[in-house]
């Protein structure tokens, strides 16, 4: 199975800054990676598919970037409502795996 | 609009089986690969198994292989997973998704499922 590693385990910032979360893949995923946002009690919700591709309805204050082993979710101008748990996951090989979770909160 | 609505989560004790159910609608339910995702408390997300729209395909995660069996109703919209030889580990919050070529935008809210003695 593909291994995910995603760093930060958890994130402190303000509203405003710039969020940078990173997840590392055992093996090269091509660009087959997603990011989903998690809020307490709650579905995870889409938000990059492809590596890179913004779903629709999402702001365009985040964004995906990297390929091959190495990928990046960032969140320009943080906002309070961002205060969730992000997950990256990889769909190159079954079984699809999740990176382990990075828990974003205010300062 | 889409909706996917599980059903069937409990407690159970070790050992015991469980079948959980995800009643869909909204879109052509056979068009469709479905899947279980879990989410053990405070963890992060399990992916479980996925199932191809005819059915024909099955996948699950390596963990689980012989213990769980993923099966789909066509006609009847709804997607299931038989749950065998449960564990305590096996405590989890359990999704069903629409499946898009590996993406999950889709999900039910969820049932909980309690492995307790």
């Amino acid at each position: 199975d593909i291994q995910m590693t995603q760093s930060p385990s958890s994130l402190s910032a303000s509203v405003g800054d710039r969020v940078t979360i990173t997840c590392q893949a055992s093996q090269d995923t091509s660009n087959y990676l997603n990011w989903y946002q998690q809020k307490p009690g709650k579905a995870p919700k889409l938000l990059i598919y492809d590596g890179s591709n913004l779903e629709t309805g999402v702001p365009s204050r985040f964004s995906g970037s990297g390929s091959g082993t190495d990928f990046t979710l960032t969140i320009n101008s943080l906002q309070p409502e961002d205060i969730a748990t992000y997950y990256c996951q990889q769909y190159d090989n079954l079984p699809y795996t999740f990176g382990q979770g990075t828990k974003l909160e205010i300062k | 609009q889409v909706q996917l609505v599980e059903s069937g989560g409990g407690l159970v004790k070790p050992g015991g089986s469980l079948r959980l159910s995800c009643a869909a609608s909204g879109f052509t339910f056979s068009d469709y690969y479905m899947s279980w995702i879990r989410q053990a408390p405070g963890k992060g997300l399990e992916w479980v198994s996925y199932i191809s729209g005819s059915g024909s395909i099955i996948y699950y995660a390596d963990s689980l292989k012989g213990r769980f069996t993923i099966s789909r109703d066509n006609a009847k919209n709804s997607l299931y997973l038989q749950m065998n030889s449960l564990r305590a580990e096996d405590t989890a919050v359990y999704y069903c998704a629409r499946e898009r070529s590996g993406s999950y935008y889709y999900w039910g809210q969820g049932t909980l499922v309690t492995v307790s003695s």
